[in-house]
């Protein structure tokens, strides 16, 4: 099994619809990320979380949030998407500083 | 300007090939150096990671750091079209707690039989 998981892996929406991407890892690592990736512009830092009680932005976080639900979890949401959310979502653990580890990827379409 | 900048290809080469990768960067903070590899439709996967200035090698591929011209280069000797794939270079800060990276655009490499 897959140490990262994301749930879904595709999802075509509308605009102003709400939506939530689900990460989890059996790895036991305290830190989890989310990032969005779009050509030419590379990964992207959303969000960040320590550990369930410590929540972080990253650098693009308007209009987006997040929700540690346990070590294993972390969530991001879309309030309200919009079309220029559309790109691929990764989900990342680590421990500590040492390398992340990145789920498949969520391909989000927003129409 | 971007802290990271990446040339995004895409670059092409025969098998057999040395394949030359690099990033510039701007933040003279950055202490920790790392090449990712994305294989299409998935999500990238550490190659190699360096510390500071210098020359780390492993297999055909090797990571070279160049702080004082804020320059990262990765070779990969004898190309592979199994090589073909979105190298992702990524830094951080040496002082930062927080494993924040930041990441290159991605250079796009096709290696051809």
């Amino acid at each position: 099994d897959a140490d990262v998981t994301q749930t879904p892996r595709n999802r075509i929406t509308k605009t102003g619809k709400r939506i939530m991407l689900e990460c989890s890892q059996t790895k036991g690592h305290d830190r989890m990320y989310w990032y969005r990736q779009d050509p030419g512009l590379g990964l992207r830092l959303i969000y960040y979380s320590f550990d369930v009680k410590d929540i972080n932005k990253g650098e693009i976080s308007d209009g987006y949030s997040v929700s540690r639900q346990a070590q294993a979890k972390f969530s991001l949401s879309l309030e309200s998407a919009i079309p220029n959310q559309t790109a691929l979502y990764f989900c990342a653990t680590s421990d500590r500083w040492t390398e992340q580890f990145f789920g498949p990827g969520t391909r989000l379409t927003v129409l | 300007q971007k802290e990271v900048e990446q040339d995004p290809g895409p670059l092409s080469v025969p098998e057999g090939a040395i394949v030359s990768l690099n990033c510039t960067y701007s933040n003279s903070a950055f202490q920790y150096f790392m090449w990712y590899r994305q294989y299409s439709r998935k999500g990238p996967e550490l190659l190699m990671y360096t510390y500071s200035s210098g020359n780390k090698e492993d297999g055909r591929f090797t990571a070279q750091v160049d702080k004082s011209s804020k320059y990262i280069s990765l070779f990969i000797r004898d190309s592979q079209p199994s090589d073909s794939a979105t190298y992702l270079c990524a830094m951080r800060e040496g002082s930062s707690n927080t494993g924040k990276l930041i990441f290159g655009q991605g250079t796009t490499l096709q290696v051809k039989p």
